[in-house]
């Protein structure tokens, strides 16, 4: 079964500075790798999608990411954060051991914080 | 319309009452997907439909929970007897056929049981 793990709840970053949030999985089968924004009383968004082609990433926003296969790993980075970037975002994974679904499974989301 | 569309946005129901969320996918696409997500955290999948054919509904926490897309475009997520734990944002996306696109998410129902 697929799954994925966020680590923090909450990330805090000055505006301008690095972000980086974290996203590992787990999965029987190569995965595709997705990243969504959440905004206040909206739905999900797509930031960026692996989908076994380059193993970097690049999104909307300035967002990038990188797929490590050894690591299990696909975390999001941006250079230099701004005020707008503030929101809830969330590491997702599907593969074919949901019967040939391709089901995304969620992890729990990391709450980005920007400070002035 | 262009995107995936939600009614009603926001729905307060009274414990006991039954509650018909419905979701409009982007015309075209294959998969649907129900999801609820509880304040805070992340989105729980529910089922899932590949056109009118419900392929998993492995998610539905009882058999309080129904969902139906009869002509493999429109859907309906029924609540039956609402319970306090029912409240939640329930979001609906869809995607195209193949696998590898994203799923497209409408911006969900906020259901408040009192």
């Amino acid at each position: 079964a697929q799954s994925v793990t966020q680590l923090g709840s909450h990330v805090s970053v000055s505006e301008g500075a690095l972000v980086l949030l974290r996203c590992n999985y787990s999965s029987s089968v190569p995965p595709y790798l997705f990243w969504y924004v959440q905004y206040p009383n909206q739905g999900l968004q797509l930031l960026l999608k692996y989908t076994s082609a380059a193993t970097l990433v690049k999104g909307i926003n300035g967002f990038e990411a990188e797929f490590k296969k050894s690591e299990t790993s696909f975390h999001l980075t941006k250079p230099s954060a701004h005020m707008s970037d503030a929101a809830e975002y969330f590491c997702a994974v599907s593969d074919s051991s949901s019967g040939g679904s391709y089901i995304p499974t969620f992890g729990r989301g990391t709450s980005l914080i920007v400070h002035p | 319309g262009a995107g995936v569309s939600q009614s009603p946005r926001y729905k307060v129901a009274k414990r006991g009452q039954d509650v018909a969320l419905r979701c409009d996918p982007i015309s075209g696409h294959v998969s649907l997907f129900w999801y609820q997500q509880a304040l805070g955290q992340g989105p729980e999948f529910l089922t899932y439909f590949q056109n009118e054919a419900q392929l998993d509904k492995s998610g539905l926490p009882s058999d309080r929970f129904f969902a139906e897309r009869p002509e493999g475009s429109v859907s309906t997520l029924k609540i039956q007897r609402t319970q306090q734990e029912d409240s939640a944002v329930y979001l609906c996306a869809s995607r195209p056929y193949s696998e590898v696109s994203e799923a497209f998410f409408g911006q969900g129902t906020r259901l408040t049981v009192v």
